[in-house]
């Protein structure tokens, strides 16, 4: 049973450039949300994915998009990088949209914006 | 919106000891879970414990609902213990984790 995967595991972007992070979500689940870490800091949920729609939305401007495919899996883009994007992002699935149910995450993808 | 504050810290302890890691958070909540951040940045799901207690070999985690309170015990801690442990609650319906700030556990051989 394979957990939820990310690519890359690794990125760096230069300011204002575009970038795109993959997801699979865990076989049987199909809500996926993205999260961004800052360093030392607990995760920031940026949105969540199901039916392929924006379902929740955290503080996060614009330029940070995503979408689902029919498939479940999921991209996070994020347009005009600025060297305060360099993070830790985490996917995370779940069966269901909410209630109840643990979340499982991946192994993320580190952006360094320079 | 509702705040998850983690104590201690930081936490030092010898390759046997045990620890207690708590969790606070201001409103009622239907989902929290325990994570280890390992160093490579992988959450790790320990607990899923919106309420009662559970096991999990030398990990064991105890929340009550009413009280607005988890807690986490570490018993005969060994040095692949050491790392970041996150706890994080979700609202009724909202679908997202909010994360406390995490607390450092180092264990020394």
């Amino acid at each position: 049973d394979a957990g939820v995967t990310q690519s890359p595991t690794h990125l760096i972007k230069t300011r204002g450039q575009q970038v795109t992070l993959r997801c699979s979500p865990k076989s049987g689940h199909d809500t996926v949300s993205w999260y961004q870490q800052a360093l030392g800091q607990g995760p920031q949920f940026i949105f969540q994915y199901y039916e392929e729609e924006e379902r929740q939305r955290g503080n996060f401007p614009d330029r940070f998009s995503g979408h689902q495919f029919p498939n479940y899996s999921s991209e996070l883009n994020v347009n005009a990088l600025l060297l305060g994007d360099s993070a830790l992002y985490l996917c995370a699935s779940r069966p269901g949209l909410a209630g109840s149910g643990a979340q499982y995450f991946g192994p993320g993808t580190r952006l360094l914006v320079l | 919106g509702i705040q998850v504050e983690q104590s201690p810290p930081d936490l030092i302890l010898q390759e046997g000891a045990n620890s207690t890691l708590r969790c606070n958070f201001s409103d009622s909540v239907n989902n929290l879970q325990w994570f280890h951040q390992n160093p490579w940045g992988q959450l790790i799901n320990l607990f899923y414990i919106p309420s009662g207690t559970k096991q999990n070999g030398r990990l064991s985690a105890t929340t009550v609902a009413t009280e607005r309170y988890s807690l986490l015990y570490i018993s005969s801690s060994q040095t692949t213990d050491s790392g970041v442990y996150f706890c994080a609650v979700e609202r009724t319906n909202t679908g997202k984790l909010i994360f406390g700030q995490g607390t450092t556990l180092q264990v020394k051989p």
